[in-house]
């Protein structure tokens, strides 16, 4: 099975800070990960796909890179919106897996 | 725009069955393939199982091989998960997903599993 290594677990920014979310693949994943974003008691929802195509509706402030294992997610510019947790999936290879996860909050 | 709707959940005892209902709407449902996604409470998301839009291709997580079964009715617009043996471990919101080709590009609004006697 492919692993998804997440990090940071948690994250804590300032409104208007730039931070970024980090994916490693255990094997190439060919640029097959997305990224979700969930927020309290709600359904995730897709901000990313194909590592980097922003999916319909999602700002553009948000964006995503990498290549290979090596993947990540940028918030440039920190909003109260932005506040939840955010996961990626690898979707190249079944079973499909997803990565622990990290709390993003606004300091 | 597109709607996943799960249904079916509810509190079971250890070592009984249930199945799960997700009913699609607004797309054409025989042209996706599907999944069933869990989250255990405060926990991260464990992908469950897929099923080709022709039930042709299905696989799990291997985990729950054998205990899980994914199908759906292309007639009735309909998802099902058929969950046998549970354990107290299987408790979680279970989510169906529309797939996209290598992501999920729509869930729905989950429905609760409880595991406990």
């Amino acid at each position: 099975d492919i692993q998804m290594t997440q990090s940071p677990a948690s994250l804590s920014a300032s409104l208007g800070e730039t931070i970024s979310i980090e994916c490693r693949a255990s094997e190439d994943i060919y640029s097959n990960v997305a990224w979700y974003q969930q927020k309290s008691g709600k359904s995730p929802q897709v901000l990313i796909y194909a590592a980097k195509r922003l999916q319909d509706g999602v700002p553009s402030r948000i964006s995503g890179s990498g290549s290979g294992t090596q993947y990540s997610l940028k918030i440039s510019g920190m909003q109260p919106e932005d506040e939840g947790d955010y996961f990626c999936l690898q979707g190249f290879k079944f079973p499909l897996t997803f990565g622990s996860g990290t709390k993003l909050e606004i300091k | 725009e597109v709607h996943l709707v799960e249904s079916g959940g509810g509190l079971v005892q250890p070592g009984r069955s249930l199945k799960l209902s997700c009913v699609a709407s607004r797309f054409t449902f025989s042209n996706y393939g599907m999944n069933w996604i869990r989250q255990a409470p405060g926990k991260g998301l464990e992908w469950v199982a897929y099923i080709s839009n022709g039930s042709s291709y299905i696989y799990y997580a291997e985990t729950l091989k054998g205990r899980f079964t994914i199908s759906r009715d292309n007639a009735k617009n309909t998802l099902y998960l058929q969950m046998t043996s549970l354990r107290s471990e299987d408790t979680a919101l279970y989510y169906c997903a529309r797939h996209f080709p290598y992501y999920f590009d729509y869930w729905g609004q989950g429905v609760m599993v409880t595991v406990s006697s």
